[in-house]
């Protein structure tokens, strides 16, 4: 079974703060996405990195697949509060996707 | 074009009893997932269909939970009897594919309470 944690779980920060949400996994995945969800409803797709090393960035967000393709993280600059949700990794592996462990964010203006 | 849609999207029954959600994908796509998902956790994969054919239900309690995805389209899960344990959110999700780099799109979800 193939495991993604992530850390932290739980985040408050101030509005214009910087953080970094950390996917950790003994496992090779052969590509990473980012899902954000919002109370109530489903999550929605924020990026896949499929190639070690790799770096997207979406806005004030930016995407890192680790080198040997078992952790990622997600930077996120000058948070808002619009970007309060659940933040949840999802790693693709032998046809299969898991999804990890979710970290809560709240942004307070 | 209408997302994935799931149905009802709230449901409150007691320990026992049966209950069924429903869920209707993205036309066209082939691929259609269960999800279990605890408060503030990730989901969890029960089923996982490729057209109508179930190739992944190795995490779904055959002994209370039952799916079937007709002619390929919608699907039900069924509970049969639930347990207390059971509350939680089911979320529906459809791609186009399986594989890695594909987007799946979900649902909002049903939120089952068991009392």
């Amino acid at each position: 079974t193939q495991l993604l944690e992530q850390s932290p779980q739980f985040l408050s920060i101030q509005e214009g703060e910087n953080l970094t949400v950390y996917c950790n996994s003994s496992s090779v995945f052969s590509s990473l996405q980012w899902y954000r969800q919002e109370p109530g409803e489903g999550p929605v797709l924020l990026v896949t990195v499929v190639t070690g090393g790799e770096v997207k960035k979406l806005k004030r967000l930016t995407f890192q697949f680790g080198d040997a393709r078992k952790d990622s993280s997600l930077h996120i600059t000058a948070a808002q509060p619009g970007d309060t949700g659940l933040y949840l990794c999802a790693g693709w592996g032998y046809q299969k996707v898991t999804f990890g462990t979710g970290t809560k964010l709240q942004v307070i203006p | 074009e209408a997302g994935v849609v799931q149905s009802p999207r709230y449901k409150i029954i007691e320990k026992k009893q049966p209950v069924a959600f429903w869920c209707n994908p993205i036309s066209g796509h082939n691929t259609l997932y269960w999800y279990l998902q605890n408060l503030g956790q990730g989901p969890e994969l029960l089923i996982r269909y490729e057209n109508e054919e179930a190739v992944d239900d190795s995490q779904l309690p055959k002994d209370r939970f039952s799916a079937e995805r007709l002619k390929g389209v919608d699907s039900t899960l069924k509970i049969q009897p639930a347990e207390l344990g059971d509350s939680a959110v089911y979320l529906c999700a459809s791609s186009l594919r399986t594989g890695s780099n594909t987007e799946a799109f979900f649902g909002q979800g049903t939120r089952l309470t068991v009392v």
